[in-house]
C-alpha cells in the first residue's frame, strides 16, 4: 500500500532554513508528480509546491516563491522541500501527497505531516 | 488565485441528517473539484474528485455536485464517524486553493 513518511520538522529560529523529506513506498515514485501542501496550527489547507514525475517542472505558491524549494530523488524513493529565510508565518505542519495518477492535481495520499515551528 | 468559500464555517446536526456544504469558485473552474475530511491529528482523506467522483472506499452516502462556481458535498444520512472538518479544492489552475473549511459537529 502507499506509504509516506515526513521528516526534518523541527523548531527554527526567523531566518533560519530546514529541509523537509518525504520517504515514498509502495508505488513506483517516478511516475507521479507529488506536492508539498501545509496547514498552519487551527488553520486551513495551503498548497505550497508541486514537482513534475520527471523533476523538470516545479511550480510553488506565491507566499514561498524564492524561498522554497522542492525536489526528488527517484533512486531514493524521496521528495524533499527546501525552506530558506524561515517566517513566523511559515509555522505548521507539512504533509507530502501524491496527485492523482491521471495527472490530475488532487491529491488521494498523504503523509502524516510534519510540524515545522518557526520562533526564537 | 482562485478564491474557494465554503458555507456554512460550522455546522451541527444528527445522526441521520441529511447534510449539505457548498462551496463557491471565485471564477469558472469547470468540474475541477474536490473535496477531503480531516479529522484531528490526521491527513485530510480524498472523499470526491471531479466533482462528483466518488474515491475508491469511501462510503457512498458521500456525494459531490455541481459545475462552474457552485459545488456542495452532501452526506445523505449523517453517521457518528462524519464527525470532521470538510475542504474543498479547485485544480482548475496550477495556484491550487482549497476552501477555508466546514467543521461538522455530531449533536
Amino acid at each position: 500500500q502507499v506509504q509516506l513518511v515526513e521528516s526534518g520538522g523541527g523548531l527554527v529560529k526567523p531566518g533560519g532554513s530546514l529541509t523537509l523529506s518525504c520517504a515514498a513506498s509502495g508505488f513506483t515514485f517516478s511516475e507521479f508528480y507529488m506536492t508539498w501542501i501545509r496547514q498552519a496550527p487551527g488553520k486551513g489547507l495551503e498548497w505550497v509546491a508541486y514537482i513534475s514525475s520527471s523533476g523538470a517542472y516545479t511550480y510553488y505558491a506565491d507566499s514561498v516563491k524564492g524561498r522554497f524549494t522542492i525536489s526528488r530523488d527517484s533512486a531514493k524513493n524521496s521528495l524533499y522541500l527546501q525552506m530558506s529565510s524561515l517566517r513566523a508565518e511559515d509555522t505548521a505542519v507539512y504533509y507530502c501527497a501524491t496527485d492523482h495518477l491521471s495527472g490530475y492535481h488532487f491529491f488521494d495520499h498523504w503523509g502524516q505531516g510534519t510540524l515545522v515551528t518557526v520562533s526564537s | 488565485d482562485i478564491q474557494m468559500t465554503q458555507s456554512p464555517s460550522t455546522l451541527s446536526a444528527s445522526v441521520g441528517d441529511r447534510v449539505t456544504i457548498t462551496c463557491r469558485a471565485g471564477q469558472y473552474i469547470s468540474s475541477w473539484l474536490a473535496w477531503y475530511q480531516q479529522k484531528p491529528g490526521k491527513a485530510p482523506n480524498l472523499l470526491i474528485y471531479k466533482a462528483s467522483n466518488l474515491q475508491s472506499g469511501v462510503p457512498s452516502r458521500f456525494s459531490g455536485a455541481g459545475s462552474g462556481t457552485e459545488f456542495t458535498l452532501t452526506i445523505s444520512s449523517l453517521q457518528p464517524d462524519d464527525s470532521a472538518t470538510y475542504y474543498c479544492q479547485q485544480y482548475d489552475t496550477l495556484m491550487y486553493t482549497f476552501g477555508q473549511g466546514t467543521k461538522l459537529e455530531i449533536k
